[in-house]
């Protein structure tokens, strides 16, 4: 059974410091890995998506990495801006079972 | 434009009751899923509609039916509500299931007394 999880919870940092999330799962087989931004009381915003056979997607500010072998991702926002501050969640689709497994968030405060 | 919708945002509602919630998309996209947003932020699937049919049913409670009249359409609904069925409920949709992007609606706050 599919495990996505992320560490930290919650993380709280200073305006224009550099963020590391980090996302683990225990199934490699895998088909894509994406990262998705909720804010408070709102839906979720798709940042990036990585295919399996991909290493790394950068969008702007961001950048994210797959280690299919190790089961490992982790989103870089660079220069964090207090309109960061959001929950970041990462989910992947697994080649068993057909579906999109979330992990449960890190919760980020970017303090001006 | 709103790619995905869904109506109403909030549903409050006595135990007991049946209940709808309403999902649509404009992206063109073959396949719409449901997920659940329990208290604690965990969201997980619930079902998964590829061109009006059922492709994942996950360990959910019959008295949750979920009916897809046309490609862009997936409604849920709820019989009997019970009070853990309170939660966020998000429609979501990708061009095909499997590596593709999903897009998320905005979700429905269901609160059941």
């Amino acid at each position: 059974k599919q495990e996505v999880t992320q560490i930290p919870a919650a993380l709280s940092v200073p305006e224009g410091e550099n963020l590391v999330l980090n996302c683990s799962f225990t199934d490699s087989a895998i088909y894509n890995l994406q990262w998705f931004r909720q804010d408070p009381g709102k839906g979720l915003t798709s940042l990036l998506l990585i295919q399996s056979s991909q290493r790394e997607q950068t969008s702007g500010r961001l950048n994210a990495s797959l280690d299919k072998s190790s089961g490992r991702s982790t989103l870089y926002i660079a220069a964090s801006q207090p309109g960061d501050s959001a929950t970041y969640l990462c989910a992947v689709w697994q080649a068993a079972g057909n579906k999109l497994t979330f992990g449960g968030g890190t919760r980020v405060l970017v303090k001006p | 434009d709103t790619a995905v919708s869904q109506t109403p945002k909030y549903l409050v509602t006595q135990m007991g009751n049946d209940k709808s919630i309403k999902c649509e998309q404009n992206l063109g996209h073959d396949t719409m899923y449901w997920y659940k947003q329990d208290s604690k932020k965990f969201l997980k699937i619930m079902f998964s509609y590829n061109n009006k049919e059922l492709i994942i049913n996950e360990t959910v409670p019959n008295r949750f039916s979920p009916k897809s009249p046309d490609k862009a359409h997936l409604n849920l609904h709820i019989n009997s509500l019970e009070l853990g069925d309170s939660a966020v409920y998000f429609c979501a949709s990708s061009q095909q299931p499997g590596d593709n992007e999903q897009f998320f609606g905005p979700g429905t706050r269901l609160t059941v007394l």
